[in-house]
């Protein structure tokens, strides 16, 4: 079974349209996290959810939101696409605490807009 | 705030040769330290992670870090690198009420045979 799973694993798609990426853990962990990694690898963090509660927002486009129905669960929809917009989104999840013992990350999603 | 650097953007070992990987970082105090290997194509996977007690930590697939407090750092060391370890590695640190984990910029390394 796998631990963190994203879908879809590519994605591509045409400036200025819509989309979304769903992530599910089954570890039982309590807060997920999207991070985007850039052409040149570089990973940061997006937005964090901690029991349903949004905990982290860092400054992103307010065309990306993220929604989590339930612990398991945590999706980002973006608005608008852009061609910056591409890069490999990655969810991750951990069990909150001190400290947390490590994230467990997803296989990504390679976004590519067109 | 706090960050974390690594200084090499791309090292090559042969195989069989030993690895170090160096990472510091910039923090009030001791944060919570990590490395993560990226394979290409792949998620991040933890080798290893530094909390408090022994200073010398050992992970999976024959990797150990060091922490070392007056340097700040928090290298990555293998005595004898496979051909499989070619990847990219990622120095973390997390710290703060929401255990956010900050990403150095990553080392690429390729092994030759």
């Amino acid at each position: 079974d796998t631990a963190v799973s994203q879908t879809p694993k590519y994605l591509v798609t045409q400036m200025g349209n819509d989309k979304s990426i769903k992530c599910e853990q089954n570890l039982g962990h309590d807060t997920m996290y999207w991070y985007k990694q850039d052409s040149k690898k570089f990973l940061k963090i997006m937005f964090s959810y901690n029991n349903k509660e949004l905990i982290i927002n860092e400054t992103v486009p307010n065309r990306f939101s993220p929604k989590s129905p339930d612990k398991a669960h945590l999706n980002l929809h973006i608005n608008s696409l852009e061609l910056g917009d591409s890069a490999v989104y990655f969810c991750a999840s951990s069990q909150r605490g001190a400290p947390t013992y490590g994230y467990t990350f997803g296989s990504g999603t390679r976004l590519t807009v067109v | 705030a706090q960050s974390v650097t690594q200084p090499d953007i791309h090292i090559t070992v042969s195989e069989g040769a030993s690895l170090e990987l160096r990472c510091n970082y910039s923090y009030g105090a001791t944060p919570y330290l990590f490395w993560y290997v990226q394979s290409p194509g792949q998620g991040l996977q933890l080798l290893l992670k530094y909390f408090s007690g022994d200073t010398l930590v050992q992970g999976i697939k024959g990797f150990e870090a060091e922490f070392k407090r007056s340097q700040s750092s928090f290298n990555l060391r293998k005595p004898s690198v496979h051909w499989s370890d070619a990847a990219e590695y990622f120095c973390a640190v997390e710290r703060g009420s929401n255990y956010k984990l900050t990403f150095g910029k990553g080392t690429l390394l390729t092994v030759n045979p």
